[in-house]
């Protein structure tokens, strides 16, 4: 069964300082993995995904993540974050094989408090 | 354009009560799911259909039973409510199951059972 742990609950920052949010997972085989984040009152929106290539992928709003396989790892992050990025970010990871086809598991959410 | 839709967006009932909780989605998309956050946030999957058929069946109890009637609805009902199915049931649907497809997600549905 696949699994991912998000390290933090809740990160505080203020404006222009760097982001890093921690993502683990575990499966046996190959992953897609996602970051997916849902600002205050809204639904959950995509951010970035990664399923192949270039270990370091880019979304939206800035936001980078680098799969580092070794370490089952896909860690989030983002230069200079702005108020406007609080919200509650989500790691999830999707199998690609037997009864993990298609299931999208998620971790327990970090939420994100920037202040101006 | 709305891409996913539920209704209704907050449902309160009583304990012991049956509901159903609708979605719909205009992507075209084949595949729908159900989640559930609970009070801690965390997100877990309950369904999912392919096509108006069951392929992801988690550990959910039986008082809850999914309805495609077609492939761009996907409906939720739930019997014999309990104080612990209160929560936000999210409806999601993505091109298909497997793959880099995303998924895209609607607004929520906030249950509360009294």
């Amino acid at each position: 069964a696949q699994s991912v742990s998000q390290h933090n609950h809740h990160v505080i920052l203020s404006e222009a300082a760097s982001l890093e949010l921690g993502c683990n997972y575990s499966y046996g085989g190959t992953v897609n993995l996602f970051w997916y984040v849902q600002y205050p009152g809204q639904h959950l929106q995509l951010l970035l995904k990664y399923f192949s290539g270039d270990p370091l992928v880019k979304g939206i709003k800035g936001f980078e993540a680098e799969f580092i396989k070794s370490k089952f790892s896909f860690n989030l992050r983002k230069p200079s974050v702005q108020w406007s990025d609080t919200a509650e970010y989500f790691c999830a990871v999707k199998g690609t094989g037997g009864t993990s086809y298609g299931k999208l598991t998620f971790g327990q959410g970090t939420i994100l408090t920037v202040h101006p | 354009d709305t891409a996913v839709s539920q209704t209704p967006k907050y449902l309160v009932t009583q304990m012991g009560n049956d509901k159903s909780i609708k979605c719909e989605q205009n992507l075209g998309h084949d595949t729908m799911y159900w989640y559930k956050q609970d009070s801690k946030k965390f997100l877990k999957i309950m369904f999912s259909y392919n096509n108006k058929e069951l392929i992801i069946n988690e550990t959910v109890p039986n008082r809850f039973s999914p309805k495609s009637p077609d492939k761009a609805h996907l409906n939720l009902h739930i019997n014999s409510l309990e104080l612990g199915d209160s929560a936000v049931y999210f409806c999601a649907s993505s091109q298909f199951a497997g793959g880099t497809y995303e998924q895209y997600f609607g607004p929520g549905t906030r249950l509360t059972v009294t």
